[in-house]
């Protein structure tokens, strides 16, 4: 069975750093890209940033890119992402999902076809 | 970065209802195109991919269709456990983008 655990949220001050973790198990982590995708409180759901299976190749949303980066151990089946200079627009649940396929190809990504239940970051003073 | 747009934002429906939500993206995405759906408190699930491919395990009362730009997600027949929120996402190109979302509620 597929499971996805995501740890490491919290109440954090606004400029401050925060590193969440998701814990992958009941599949071959290494072949299989992996994301992070946000909720702020009340709202629809953004796309943060995803990292191919093998070859390390990431990719940031615009709102993100240059404070966020998103990591992987496939050798503890463990995905990060490291959030920097945070700010009250990043109070969300943070999601971890498997996409469908390692890679993305020249012409299209993957969906996600597996969630964690999410960790909730807050940022206020 | 591509836009998606879904219509309605809401709508309220009975049991044995046809629902239709559609989702239109500001530019060409072939069929890369999924739907999902989030009950409150719960992550999102998978229900189609490729704008009309049934994830494993999903009732074959949803069905999507459309290519490029505009799609479809049709219940065929509403079920209490589908009130929920569902969400369209594209993933062409290097970066994925979800609509706003629809909410369907119990009239």
């Amino acid at each position: 069975e597929v499971q996805l655990l995501e740890s490491g949220g919290g109440l954090v001050q606004p400029g401050y750093s925060l590193r969440l973790s998701c814990a992958a198990s009941g599949f071959t982590f290494s072949r299989y890209a992996m994301s992070w995708v946000r909720q702020a409180p009340g709202k629809g759901l953004e796309w943060v940033s995803s990292i191919s299976g093998s070859d390390g190749t990431t990719y940031y949303a615009d709102s993100v890119k240059g404070r966020f980066t998103i990591s992987r151990d496939n050798s503890k089946n463990t995905l990060s992402l490291q959030m920097n200079s945070l700010g009250g627009d990043d109070t969300a649940v943070y999601y971890c999902a498997r996409g469908f396929s390692e890679f993305c190809s020249t012409t299209s990504c993957y969906p996600f076809d597996y969630w964690g239940r999410g960790t909730l970051v807050t940022v206020s003073s | 970065a591509i836009r998606m747009t879904q219509s309605p934002s809401s709508l309220s429906a009975t049991t044995g209802d046809r629902v239709t939500i559609t989702c239109r993206a500001s530019q060409g995405i072939s069929s890369y195109l999924a739907w999902y759906q989030q009950k409150p408190g719960k992550a999102p699930k998978l229900l189609i991919y490729a704008a009309s491919i049934l994830q494993s395990g999903v009732p074959s009362r949803f069905s999507g269709s459309g290519s490029g730009t505009d799609f479809t997600l049709t219940i065929s027949c509403l079920q209490s456990e589908d009130f929920a929120t569902y969400y369209c996402q594209q993933y062409s190109g290097y970066s994925w983008t979800f609509g706003q979302g629809t909410k369907v509620e119990i009239k």
